[in-house]
C-alpha cells in the first residue's frame, strides 16, 4: 500500500526566515497531495493542496511543488511569522481499494521570535 | 454553525469499559472517517463510511465498531476498553470518494482510559 515519509520531524526557524518541509510517497497512482496543518490541541486543517497535472502551486507565503518522476512533494513557507508554529502533515491520496489519504509522520515547526 | 462536530471533547474511563464518540456534519458530505492520533501525533485512518456503507476497515480491532445511522452521522463504540486504546480520535468528513476531496475534521475527542 501507499507509504508517505515526511521529513523533518522538528524544524525551528528564525522569524521571518523560510521553511521547507519534505515528503516521499510510494504508490505512482498517487494523484492529490494535501498539507495540513494542527495547532496544538486543535483540529488538522488544510492549508494547501496539489494534484498531479500541476507541478506547483502557491497561496500567499505558502507554496507547494510535486516533482511526480522522482515522487516527492514539498512545503515552503516563506517570511514566518509565530502563528505558523504548529505540526504539518502532508499526505498522499491512495487508489488502491477503496480511496483514503495516507499521511505522513508529522513536523512540529517552531519559529523562533 | 460548526461543520465536524463531536462529542464527548474529553472522555476519561477505566480499561474494560464501554464507551461511544458521535459526530455530525452539516457539509451535506457523502463520506465520513474516523482517525486515531496517538501521543506522537501519528495520524492513521482506521474506519470510512460513504453514504451509510462501510468501505474502509483498515484491521482495527473487533472492539471497535463504526456505525452511521445516516450520512451525516458517524459514531464509534469500543467495548472493553484498553490503555493502548489512549489517544485522540478525529472524526472527517468528504465530499465523496469519485476523486480525491478536502476532508474537514471535527475538533477530537481525547480518550484516557486509565
Amino acid at each position: 500500500g501507499e507509504n508517505v515519509e515526511q521529513h523533518p520531524s522538528t524544524l525551528s526557524v528564525q522569524e521571518g526566515d523560510s521553511a521547507v518541509i519534505k515528503c516521499t510517497y510510494s504508490d505512482s497512482a498517487s494523484n492529490y497531495f494535501p498539507w495540513y496543518k494542527q495547532e496544538l490541541g486543535k483540529r488538522p486543517q488544510l492549508i494547501i493542496d496539489i494534484r498531479s497535472n500541476v507541478g506547483e502551486k502557491k497561496d500567499q507565503r505558502i507554496a507547494v511543488t510535486l516533482n511526480k518522476t522522482a515522487k516527492h512533494f514539498s512545503l515552503h513557507i516563506t517570511e514566518t511569522q509565530p502563528e505558523d508554529s504548529a505540526v504539518y502533515f502532508c499526505a498522499a491520496n491512495t487508489l488502491q481499494g477503496a480511496q483514503k489519504l495516507v499521511f505522513g509522520q508529522g513536523t512540529r515547526l517552531t519559529i523562533n521570535p | 454553525d460548526t461543520a465536524v462536530s463531536q462529542t464527548p471533547k474529553y472522555l476519561v474511563t477505566q480499561m474494560g469499559n464501554d464507551k461511544s464518540i458521535k459526530c455530525e456534519q452539516n457539509l451535506g458530505h457523502d463520506t465520513m472517517y474516523w482517525y486515531k492520533q496517538d501521543s506522537k501525533k501519528f495520524l492513521k485512518i482506521m474506519f470510512s463510511y460513504n453514504n451509510k456503507e462501510l468501505i474502509i476497515n483498515e484491521t482495527v480491532p473487533n472492539r471497535f465498531s463504526p456505525k452511521s445511522p445516516d450520512k451525516a452521522h458517524l459514531n464509534l463504540h469500543i467495548n472493553s476498553l484498553e490503555l493502548g486504546d489512549s489517544a485522540v480520535y478525529f472524526c472527517a468528513s468528504s465530499q465523496g470518494i469519485s476523486e480525491a476531496y478536502e476532508q474537514y475534521f471535527g475538533p477530537g475527542t481525547r480518550l484516557t482510559v486509565t
